[in-house]
């Protein structure tokens, strides 16, 4: 089946900068690639999804690409907010969906 | 998008007790799934709730533990029988609309705890 790895584990960036989350994952079948945030005590919200035809889409202030030849993909978070901390989820999918470890964001003002 | 609400959003239960959890969909939804979620961990796919046929589920969870229903379009149980510790988690409920990989809407969960 397919396993998704996701790095790193926790990030720590100060207000205004960057962050990046990268994920891999095994099967080459997947085709389509959603990230999700999820805050203490809620549960996981939606930012943004990639469809295996796509190489990048961009909302805003979020990013992900796609490299399908590699198998992996990536968050990018431009200009962070204290409002950005939370734990940042990659996943991938054929017909069911297949979650990364998570990565804790901080956003230190 | 969907709102899915469940309840309850958390519990206190004795071992050897069942507990249902409800998800309601504010919309008509073609899929609707079951997660699992340790305290610090990734979420984990119990099963898909089929409307109108049994669910399906995944390796290592088994319908005698974890009946779920799917009565419409709108609704769907989960049930965590003869609880023991280790089923204390953070159980979830998704939504998806029809076609291959819609996304998929999370409720905010129910926080479960066994004594």
């Amino acid at each position: 089946g397919e396993n998704v790895e996701q790095h790193p584990s926790t990030l720590s960036v100060q207000e205004g900068d960057s962050a990046v989350i990268k994920c891999t994952y095994s099967d080459s079948a997947s085709n389509y690639f959603p990230w999700y945030k999820q805050e203490l005590g809620k549960g996981p919200q939606l930012i943004i999804d990639i469809r295996s035809n796509v190489g990048e889409k961009k909302d805003q202030r979020i990013a992900v690409t796609l490299n399908k030849t590699a198998k992996h993909f990536s968050l990018h978070i431009t200009e962070t907010q204290p409002e950005d901390s939370a734990v940042y989820f990659c996943a991938a999918s054929i017909w069911d969906m297949r979650f990364g470890a998570g990565t804790r964001l901080t956003v230190k003002p | 998008s969907a709102v899915i609400s469940q309840k309850p959003s958390r519990d206190i239960c004795q071992r050897g007790t069942s507990l249902t959890i409800q998800c309601q969909v504010d919309s008509q939804v073609t899929m609707m799934f079951w997660y699992r979620q340790q305290p610090g961990q990734s979420l984990t796919l119990i099963a898909t709730a089929n409307q109108g046929s049994e669910a399906t589920y995944e390796s290592g969870f088994v319908i005698d533990k974890f009946p779920i229903s799917r009565p419409n379009l709108t609704f769907s149980t989960l049930t965590v029988s003869n609880m023991s510790p280790e089923d204390s988690s953070i159980y979830l409920c998704s939504a998806a609309g029809q076609g291959d990989n819609q996304p998929q809407h999370f409720g905010d969960g129910t926080r479960l705890s066994i004594l």
